[in-house]
């Protein structure tokens, strides 16, 4: 089976812009989560789909938002971008949602805002 | 929520030698512990996970272990080798399936010294 794919690998933006990312989860894989990686803060949940549905959020601002397609495929939105969204975001997908489970990460998307 | 502490932060050792890395984590309902090691420029990998039934895994030269009683967990590497050398992190989840996401330690960065 094909892993997880990020698109796109990097990515520059400035201030003030907005940024979508995408991941496309391993055939079979229903739940997708997003994580912020930075070298301060070190690997950061910011949400988790299962079916086209948000089931958890961690503490970050309503900049971050997110949605999944019914093909299980995701995207994560960041508006406004400030220089501290700097940062490597990586997308895990497992199976279901039954249960605790593997997470496979994707290779990332690197961001940097200037 | 869940907090992850991660000790130490870095980890040099000689070939050949054992290398280990402990976690202790905060929320006594966190059910599942893996381990992920990420080479430079790369993405986590899973390398070994354990859940709260379990008090040890072992797989070849990596081995787990659990102290539900006092929320710590342990990564054992033996017979280290020059390819083990990156970053590696432990992880808690609270909840089924991932719903909360994965709470990461901070991350040891090991050094295998030839």
């Amino acid at each position: 089976k094909a892993g997880v794919t990020q698109t796109p690998r990097y990515l520059i933006k400035t201030r003030g812009q907005q940024v979508t990312l995408s991941c496309s989860p391993i055939s079979g894989h229903r739940s997708v989560s997003w994580y912020q990686q930075t070298p301060g803060q070190g690997l950061q949940f910011l949400f988790e789909y299962f079916s086209e549905t948000q089931r958890n959020k961690g503490n970050f601002p309503g900049r971050f938002s997110g949605r999944q397609f019914s093909n299980s495929r995701s995207e994560m939105n960041v508006s406004t971008l400030e220089l501290g969204d700097s940062a490597l975001y990586l997308c895990a997908s497992s199976p279901t949602m039954r249960g605790p489970e593997t997470q496979y990460f994707g290779p990332g998307t690197r961001l940097l805002v200037l | 929520g869940e907090n992850v502490e991660q000790h130490p932060s870095t980890l040099s050792v000689q070939e050949g030698d054992s290398a280990v890395i402990k976690c202790t984590y905060s929320d006594s309902a966190s059910n599942y512990f893996p381990w992920y090691k990420q080479e430079l420029g790369k993405r986590p990998q899973l390398i070994i996970d354990i859940r709260s039934n379990v008090g040890e895994k072992k797989d070849q030269r990596i081995a787990v272990t659990l102290n539900k009683t006092a929320k710590h967990f342990s990564l054992h590497i033996t017979e280290t080798q020059p390819e083990d050398s990156a970053v590696y992190f432990c992880a808690a989840s609270d909840s089924g399936g991932g719903a909360d996401g994965l709470t990461f330690g901070k991350g040891t960065h090991l050094i295998i010294q030839p």
